[in-house]
């Protein structure tokens, strides 16, 4: 089952946050987010294990809510170059692959 | 920097022809995968294989077929292309298991005319 994104699509100023959501129907256990530019591949973020870890990487988070079922990505203090598409992917263990969401489109403006 | 590769990058072919899209990776890893986006759309996975001679189908149904007889080379093949197969074609690896990140190649826009 695909998890669900949320917001669609995100238009930012330079220097404002945001946050992405990735809930899924199943109990998860691993999650991942990739960044895509237009044009090019999906580039690795993170990986989110089961055990509610958060993680960083820069001005970007993530947290994972293992009974939610759910993950959400932080973009702190955007920078032009955070714009593209952010695509989580879910493993519910027992399919052992990836299934992605639908994606959130994320524009930051000077 | 990720070394996979995938050619052609653009391929625009007639109703009816065979076509094969390369992949190869140069990290040694285990597990390939192909997937399929439409432009601005989610990545549906249509192949993956965990090493040399496993082929597994993915989620997305595809006429599309695979090999794997060497550990870093993961050729998809359409045997006979479809204007349905208009699309992008993102090849990727990881080692094995679900925790590894995968490395995606710069993908082959497919145009079926």
């Amino acid at each position: 089952q695909q998890p669900v994104q949320s917001p669609q699509a995100v238009i930012l100023r330079e220097g404002e946050d945001a946050v992405i959501n990735c809930s899924s129907s199943k109990a998860l256990y691993s999650v991942h987010w990739y960044r895509q530019k237009h044009g090019e591949a999906p580039v690795f973020l993170m990986i989110l294990l089961k055990g509610g870890e958060q993680k960083g990487h820069d001005k970007i988070s993530a947290s994972f809510n293992e009974k939610k079922q759910q993950s959400s990505l932080y973009l702190t203090a955007s920078q032009l170059s955070y714009s593209g598409t952010y695509f989580c992917g879910t493993d519910s263990g027992s399919a052992r692959q990836l299934t992605f969401g639908s994606g959130t489109q994320l524009t930051v403006l000077p | 920097e990720a070394d996979i590769y995938q050619t052609p990058r653009y391929l625009v072919i007639g109703t009816g022809k065979k076509i094969t899209l390369e992949c190869s990776q140069t990290m040694g890893h285990d597990k390939m995968y192909w997937y399929q986006q439409d432009p601005g759309m989610e990545l549906h996975l249509i192949h993956y294989s965990y090493g040399v001679n496993s082929t597994e189908k993915g989620d997305l149904s595809s006429e599309s077929t695979v090999s794997r007889i060497r550990t870093e080379h993961f050729p998809l093949t359409l045997e006979s292309a479809r204007p349905s197969h208009t699309s992008q074609y993102l090849c990727a690896s990881s080692e094995l298991g679900t925790n590894y990140e995968q490395y995606f190649g710069p993908g082959t826009r497919l145009t079926v005319t």
